[in-house]
């Protein structure tokens, strides 16, 4: 099946600082590409959809000035979380869906930890 | 919101088959059904989709009930390793996002 990567797959970072992740499709375009965010013993929830070329499109509650999306090209999409809180830590998953297949796939998802 | 319901939890013997029942009720007709699973920390894995037909690959195979209101993932001959948070989730064929519910937590024992 196709293939998502993300990268890292963890990272710590002080509060108030910037982090970085970036999302993949290893051997597929995707013009579209989706960020979901995990927290504990909950399920995923959608806050984004990337598309290339084009703004980005956040879900209701999200803070697009905090939650920086960019899809540059048709294989990567990042998302950035600016001035990064505690309450900002979290589980960061990607997906996309490729042309012509109708299921989705998933990256490995992105541990946030704000210290 | 999500558009299914399921049951929070099941438990399944290993090498016994894992039945995880699905309602989709207010389906439409252009939607799959779509399964995933997420076994902890780790991304959704995809496992099966179905429009009206039932399907079978190499992990499970997925009912689908002739009015589209209700499904079941078969998982034929459990293991330890499918311990996982299973989502049952309705889409369609476009580029839109899939939107998870809270899923069913099979934990499968020896």
């Amino acid at each position: 099946g196709a293939v998502v990567s993300q990268h890292p797959s963890r990272v710590i970072c002080k509060s108030g600082t910037s982090v970085k992740i970036e999302c993949r499709s290893l051997d597929f375009q995707a013009t579209t590409m989706f960020w979901y965010r995990q927290f504990p013993k909950q399920s995923l929830m959608l806050m984004a959809t990337s598309n290339e070329g084009s703004k980005a499109t956040y879900e209701q509650g999200v803070e697009k000035d905090k939650f920086l999306i960019n899809h540059a090209s048709l294989t990567l999409s990042t998302l950035t979380v600016t001035s990064a809180h505690p309450e900002d830590s979290s589980f960061y998953i990607c997906s996309a869906r490729r042309t012509g297949l109708t299921e989705a796939f998933f990256g490995q998802g992105t541990r946030l930890t704000v210290v | 919101d999500a558009k299914t319901t399921q049951p929070p939890s099941m438990d399944c013997a290993e090498g016994r088959a894992a039945n995880l029942p699905c309602n989709h009720s207010t389906i439409s007709g252009n939607e799959y059904v779509y399964w995933y699973r997420q076994i902890h920390s780790q991304g959704p894995q995809y496992i099966i989709h179905g429009l009206k037909n039932n399907e079978t690959n190499e992990m499970a195979s997925l009912i689908i009930t002739e009015d589209r209101k209700s499904s079941t993932l078969i998982l034929p001959h459990a293991t330890l390793r499918d311990t996982a948070v299973y989502y049952c989730i309705v889409g369609n064929q476009a580029g839109t996002a899939l939107i998870f519910g809270k899923g069913t937590t099979l934990s499968v024992s020896s």
